[in-house]
């Protein structure tokens, strides 16, 4: 299995522009998850999905951020405009629901600088 | 609301020393709880877990117990390696079975000198 697959692994950009990070997540997997890791807050969820649909964006800082999921396979995290405070690295994780415990398998993250 | 407390790091430990790495957990009900390891540059990988009271979670010499009666689930490994250095991170997970978000503390650099 190819794990959770995350892209690009680096992203740098100026104040204002649009940016879209992907996430493939594991094959058969029923959840998807979207967290940001920055060294002041730590590790941040922002947003997860159950079968491609959304159901906690209590954790998206801005409207400024935006997440879909089209299908079981793809996500996107969009972040317009960016600013550079978003400068984070933004992991993507999926799981499968299991009634004794929920372990979940992380992408290896995009990191985000913002100039 | 679920929070998790972890030790500051980062902690410096020579080889073959003994670890701990503290964590101690705010949550209703009875959350499972995880240990993730994160190396440089790479995700978060799962190193052990456990799902109620009293259960002990162990992968590659780590272990943890579930203590409900102090919300707690240290981290240990009685003899560490430079290969561990790495920043550790406590989680906690739904209490209900489902597949909610992890709350995870804030993380622990280790780093281990030869």
């Amino acid at each position: 299995d190819a794990g959770v697959i995350q892209s690009p692994r680096h992203e740098v950009t100026e104040m204002g522009q649009e940016v879209t990070l992907r996430c493939k997540p594991i094959s058969g997997h029923d959840y998807l998850f979207w967290y940001r890791q920055t060294m002041m807050r730590g590790l941040e969820l922002l947003i997860y999905f159950n079968n491609n649909v959304p159901i906690d964006d209590s954790g998206m800082p801005e409207d400024r951020f935006s997440a879909k999921m089209p299908n079981a396979s793809f996500s996107t995290l969009k972040i317009q405009p960016s600013e550079p405070r978003d400068s984070a690295v933004y992991f993507c994780a999926s799981s499968l629901r299991d009634s004794s415990y929920n372990e979940q398998f992380f992408g290896p993250g995009t990191r985000l600088t913002v100039l | 609301g679920d929070s998790v407390t972890q030790m500051e790091g980062p902690v410096t430990l020579s080889e073959e020393a003994f670890l701990t790495i503290n964590c101690t957990y705010t949550a209703t009900g009875y959350p499972s709880l995880f240990w993730y390891v994160q190396y440089p540059g790479e995700g978060l990988q799962l190193l052990l877990k456990a799902t109620k009271a009293d259960d002990k979670g162990s992968n590659k010499g780590f272990e943890a117990t579930y203590r409900k009666e102090t919300t707690s689930f240290h981290l240990e490994k009685g003899s560490v390696q430079v290969s561990d250095s790495a920043v550790y991170f406590c989680a906690l997970g739904d209490s209900g079975g489902g597949a909610d978000g992890l709350t995870f503390g804030k993380g622990t650099h280790l780093i281990i000198q030869p």
